[in-house]
């Protein structure tokens, strides 16, 4: 398809356990961005790749939070021992990118909704 | 720490009213603002804002800034059902890395009531 994708789509799971999420950015995009909105809140930051360089990671809310991304294609966010405050919705966005003055306009996925019982 | 406030956070019209939604935001290498209109997962962008005092505009939507006093406003005109949706206001930063960010409200849920 042309626009961001997400899977899985919702993921129920117990406490404790680990989830992976998955984000497959428009093709061409170097810029990838992970967000986590919880009910009635706002979208807050968590990881930004760009191309090769080093992930800015400042987003993060905790050490069980990590993300990869090979290249400049799909990236997966990995939450371990999940907690149930983990639980929102968790948005992936895509832009061409680039660090040049102007900016690139990001395309948001579906999200992923996780649940944590 | 980066902070954006939009107000109100809920509100409740009937088709054919005009809105305003307002945005004020205090963060660090401001570079832009945006707006985006969020329906039910995905954030759809509206306008980008980068010069104060220029209105930018969309058939019935329009939005401008003012960077002195730190503070956008989105209008919506002859409202409409379609229109009801929570719209974000996000300014985009540059972080001590390079990278650029967005910083999310909570946003303001529209219902538009036929």
């Amino acid at each position: 398809g042309a626009g961001v994708s997400q899977s899985p789509s919702n993921k129920v799971t117990e406490k404790g356990k680990d989830v992976e999420l998955r984000c497959d950015p428009i093709s061409g995009h170097t810029a990838l961005y992970w967000y986590r909105q919880r009910l009635g809140q706002g979208l807050e930051f968590l990881i930004y790749f760009q191309g090769n360089s080093a992930p800015d990671k400042s987003g993060l809310p905790s050490d069980r939070f990590s993300a990869e991304r090979t290249g400049e294609s799909v990236s997966t966010l990995t939450i371990q021992r999940t907690q149930q405050e983990d639980s929102a919705v968790y948005l992936c966005a895509s832009s061409l990118g680039g660090r040049v003055a102007g900016y690139n306009e990001q395309f948001f996925g579906p999200g992923t909704r996780l649940t944590v019982l | 720490e980066d902070k954006v406030v939009q107000s109100p956070l809920s509100l409740v019209v009937h088709e054919g009213d005009t809105v305003t939604l307002n945005c004020s935001y205090e963060v660090t290498n401001f570079r832009s603002l945006l707006w985006y209109k969020q329906e039910k997962k995905a954030p759809t962008f509206l306008f980008m804002l980068t010069s104060s005092g220029i209105e930018k505009k969309s058939g019935r939507l329009s939005s401008i800034l003012d960077k002195k006093e730190l503070f956008s406003i989105l209008n919506i005109t002859a409202t409409q059902t379609g229109d009801s949706a929570v719209y974000l206001c996000a300014p985009l930063t540059l972080t001590q890395g390079g990278s650029e960010k967005l910083v999310f409200g909570k946003g303001t849920k529209l219902t538009v009531n036929p």
